[in-house]
C-alpha cells in the first residue's frame, strides 16, 4: 500500500497570512503516460463530510477560492493557502489515488494564530 | 444538485452484520463509480470499498476484506454495503462518496455519514 504523511500535524497562522501544508508518498504517484499525479487535497471542517479541493496534484475544483493552491509531483506535494481567512480553519487531507487501496494522509490541522 | 445520503447506521454487537445504504439523486447514478470511506471517531480517513459505475467491478481495503460487500441498483439509484463479522474498530462514520466522471479516484461529492457503532 503507498503511505501518505503529512507535515506538520498542526498548524496555527494569522489571518491573510500563508499556511503551507506538505504530503508525502512513499512512492511515485506519478503515472508516465500521462504525466499526471495521482493525488488530491480534502478539506474537512468539524461535523461536516470533506470537501474536494485540489486534484491532479494542482487543479483546483470549481468553486474553490483561488487562495487554495496544490504543487509538487513523484512523492511530495505541498497545498498552500496564500492568504488565510476565519473559514479555513479544518483539517486538511492528501489522498493518493494511483492504486488501490486509495490512502490517505493523518490529516494537518490548521488553526488562528 | 447532487446528494447522497447514507442510512442504516447504528449500534450493533461484535460479530453482528449490518446493511448501509446511500441514496444517490442529483446525477445520473449509473455513469459513475462509487465509494466507502469511513472515520473512526477524532481519526482521519479510511478508504474502504469502491465499485465500478456498472457494478462489475469491486476493490475492497484490506481491513474488510472477505467481511464486506459492496453492491448497487442502478435501477434505484442506491449503493449498497453489507458488513458481516463486524469488529470494535469497524466502529467509524461511513461516508458515501461519489468518483468524479473519469473515474479515478477523485472524490468529488460526498453524503453527511452515518455512524455504525460495533459494541457489547
Amino acid at each position: 500500500d503507498i503511505v501518505m504523511t503529512q507535515s506538520p500535524d498542526s498548524l496555527a497562522v494569522s489571518l491573510g497570512e500563508r499556511a503551507t501544508i506538505n504530503c508525502k508518498s512513499s512512492q511515485s504517484v506519478l503515472y508516465s503516460s500521462n504525466n499526471r499525479n495521482y493525488l488530491a487535497w480534502y478539506q474537512q471542517k468539524p461535523g461536516q463530510p470533506p470537501k474536494l479541493l485540489i486534484y491532479w496534484a494542482s487543479t483546483r475544483e470549481s468553486g474553490v477560492p483561488d487562495r487554495f493552491s496544490g504543487s509538487g509531483s513523484g512523492t511530495d506535494f505541498t497545498l498552500t493557502i496564500s492568504s488565510l481567512q476565519a473559514e479555513d480553519v479544518a483539517v486538511y487531507y492528501c489522498q493518493q489515488y494511483y492504486i488501490t487501496p486509495f490512502t490517505f494522509g493523518p490529516g494537518t490541522k490548521v488553526d488562528i494564530k | 444538485e447532487v446528494q447522497l445520503l447514507e442510512s442504516g447506521g447504528g449500534l450493533v454487537q461484535p460479530g453482528g452484520s449490518l446493511r448501509l445504504s446511500c441514496a444517490a439523486s442529483g446525477f445520473t447514478f449509473s455513469s459513475y463509480a462509487m465509494d466507502w470511506v469511513r472515520q473512526a471517531p477524532g481519526k482521519g480517513l479510511e478508504w474502504v470499498s469502491g465499485i465500478s459505475a456498472g457494478g462489475g467491478s469491486t476493490y475492497y481495503a484490506d481491513s474488510v476484506k472477505g467481511r464486506s460487500t459492496i453492491s448497487r441498483d442502478n435501477s434505484k439509484n442506491t449503493l449498497s454495503l453489507q458488513m458481516n463479522s463486524l469488529r470494535a474498530e469497524d466502529t467509524a462514520v461511513y461516508y458515501c462518496a461519489k468518483r468524479e466522471g473519469g473515474g479515478n479516484g477523485i472524490f468529488d461529492y460526498w453524503g453527511q455519514g452515518t455512524l455504525v457503532t460495533v459494541s457489547s
